[in-house]
């Protein structure tokens, strides 16, 4: 099982100010198949990205996907308000599909 | 608009069974592949089971062969969790999510209900 490290465990930044959140894998993730959803406190979560880099349907374009192999990495380009939540890095390139414990975007 | 509504979740002491059912629509459910995916209190997510669309590909998560059995029913548009033995360790909050294919192999979930609440404890 492919095991999903995400760093850091918080991230606290301004609105308006650059996020970049780390998801690194124990082995090379098939065909990039990395996905990162948003969850905010009492919510489901919300894909975000697919295939490491393409954006879900109504996803702002401030939110980037990028990376290969072992390494991936999610990008805010300027934090909105409604950005501060946890997220989430997926593999679903190997069975069985796993998540990484997650990097909590926290207000300054 | 798509949605997932999940139901039958509750407080059971361990050893005892629930039944987890997902009700969806907005969408052709015939077509895609459905999953559980769970979240312990406080915790990350963890993959559970699968479907595919026609019922002929499931898979489960280690921790839970052969005490949880998934299915479909197409004339009610709804997805099942079947679970028994539970243990403590199954507390969590269970999603019924929808893959954007209709394989259960390899998925990602594009939609997500809002969640049932499983706690087991004596």
């Amino acid at each position: 099982e492919i095991v999903l490290t995400q760093s850091p465990g918080t991230l606290s930044l301004s609105p308006g100010e650059r996020a970049t959140l780390s998801c690194r894998a124990s082995q090379s993730v098939s065909s990039s198949y990395l996905a990162w959803y948003q969850q905010k406190p009492g919510q489901a979560p919300r894909l975000l990205i697919y295939g490491a880099s393409s954006r879900a349907t109504g996803i702002p374009d401030r939110f980037s996907g990028s990376g290969s192999g072992t390494d991936f990495t999610l990008t805010i380009s300027r934090l909105e308000p409604e950005d501060f939540a946890v997220y989430y890095c997926q593999q679903y390139g190997s069975s069985p599909n796993t998540f990484g414990g997650g990097t909590k975007v926290e207000i300054k | 608009e798509v949605q997932l509504v999940e139901s039958g979740g509750g407080l059971v002491q361990p050893g005892r069974s629930l039944r987890l059912s997902c009700a969806a629509s907005g969408f052709t459910f015939d077509d895609y592949a459905m999953h559980w995916v769970r979240q312990a209190p406080g915790k990350g997510l963890e993959w559970v089971s699968g479907i595919s669309w026609n019922s002929g590909s499931i898979g489960y998560t280690d921790s839970v062969k052969g005490r949880f059995t998934i299915s479909r029913d197409s004339a009610k548009n709804s997805l099942y969790l079947q679970m028994n033995s539970l243990r403590a360790e199954d507390t969590a909050l269970y999603y019924c999510a929808k893959a954007p294919t209709y394989s259960s192999n390899l998925p990602y979930f594009d939609y997500w209900g809002q969640g049932s609440l499983v706690t087991v404890s004596s």
